[in-house]
C-alpha cells in the first residue's frame, strides 16, 4: 500500500550546523507536504508545508524541498540549535494526512 | 487564538472497558482529525470529521468510533479496550479538509490498558 517513510531513524548533529532530515513518500497523488516537530509530552507542532507545484520553499531557518520525481522530500535545518532536539515528521496530504516513522533529532552542544 | 484542548491528558483503563475522550478545536476550523501514536507504529490515522460528517477513515476495527458536534468539538470512543489500545490518542484541527489543509495538534490523551 501507500506509504510515507523516512530513511533515518535517528541523527546527531553538531550545535551550528545544518541538518537535513530526508523522507521518502510512495502516493504520487499526494500534493501536499508538511514538516512537523514534536518535543516530548506535546503534540506535533507546523514547522513548514510546500504544495506539489513548487520544489522548494523557505521558512525562518528551515527549507524544504520536493523531488517530485523521486518522491523524495527534505528538510534543512541552517545552524541547528538545541532547541531543535525532537521528533521531525513528514506528512502527505491527498484525501487525508498520513505520516512517516519520525526521525530524532539530536543537537550536541 | 486558544490551541486545541484535549481532556482528559492520561486515562488509565481496564481490558474490556471503554473510553471517551474530548477534542475542542481551534475556533474557526471546522475538521478535526485523530491519530493514535505508538512508539513501534508511529502517528498512525483514526478518521476525519468535517461539518458533523466522517470523512475519511483509516484502518481500525469497529471498536474505534467518533463523532463531531455542531460546534466542531469532537469525541472518539473506543469500546472493549484492549491492551494494545494504550497510546498517545492525539487531535488535529483544520480549516480545510486534513489532506490539504495545515494540521493543528493538541498534546494528546495518554491512555494506558491494564
Amino acid at each position: 500500500g501507500e506509504s510515507v517513510g523516512l530513511h533515518l531513524p535517528t541523527l546527531s548533529v553538531q550545535e551550528g550546523d545544518n541538518s537535513i532530515i530526508n523522507c521518502a513518500y510512495s502516493n504520487s497523488a499526494s500534493d501536499y507536504f508538511i514538516w512537523y516537530k514534536q518535543e516530548s509530552g506535546k503534540g506535533p507542532q507546523f514547522i513548514i508545508d510546500i504544495r506539489s507545484n513548487m520544489d522548494k520553499r523557505q521558512g525562518q531557518r528551515v527549507t524544504v524541498l520536493l523531488n517530485k520525481t523521486v518522491k523524495h522530500l527534505s528538510l534543512q535545518i541552517a545552524a541547528t540549535q538545541p532547541g531543535d532536539s525532537a521528533v521531525y515528521f513528514c506528512a502527505e496530504g491527498s484525501n487525508d494526512m498520513r505520516f512517516g516513522a519520525g526521525t530524532r533529532l539530536t543537537v550536541k552542544p | 487564538k486558544a490551541g486545541v484542548t484535549q481532556t482528559p491528558r492520561y486515562l488509565i483503563k481496564t481490558r474490556g472497558q471503554q473510553v471517551t475522550l474530548s477534542c475542542s478545536p481551534i475556533s474557526g476550523h471546522r475538521s478535526v482529525s485523530w491519530y493514535q501514536q505508538t512508539p513501534g507504529q508511529g502517528l498512525q490515522f483514526l478518521f476525519e470529521y468535517f461539518s458533523e460528517t466522517q470523512r475519511n477513515k483509516g484502518n481500525f476495527p469497529g471498536r474505534f468510533s467518533g463523532r463531531q458536534f455542531s460546534n466542531s468539538r469532537s469525541e472518539m470512543n473506543v469500546s472493549t479496550l484492549e491492551l494494545g489500545d494504550s497510546a498517545l490518542y492525539l487531535c488535529a484541527s483544520s480549516f480545510g479538509v486534513g489532506g490539504n489543509s495545515p494540521l493543528h495538534f493538541g498534546n494528546g490523551t495518554r491512555l494506558t490498558v491494564t
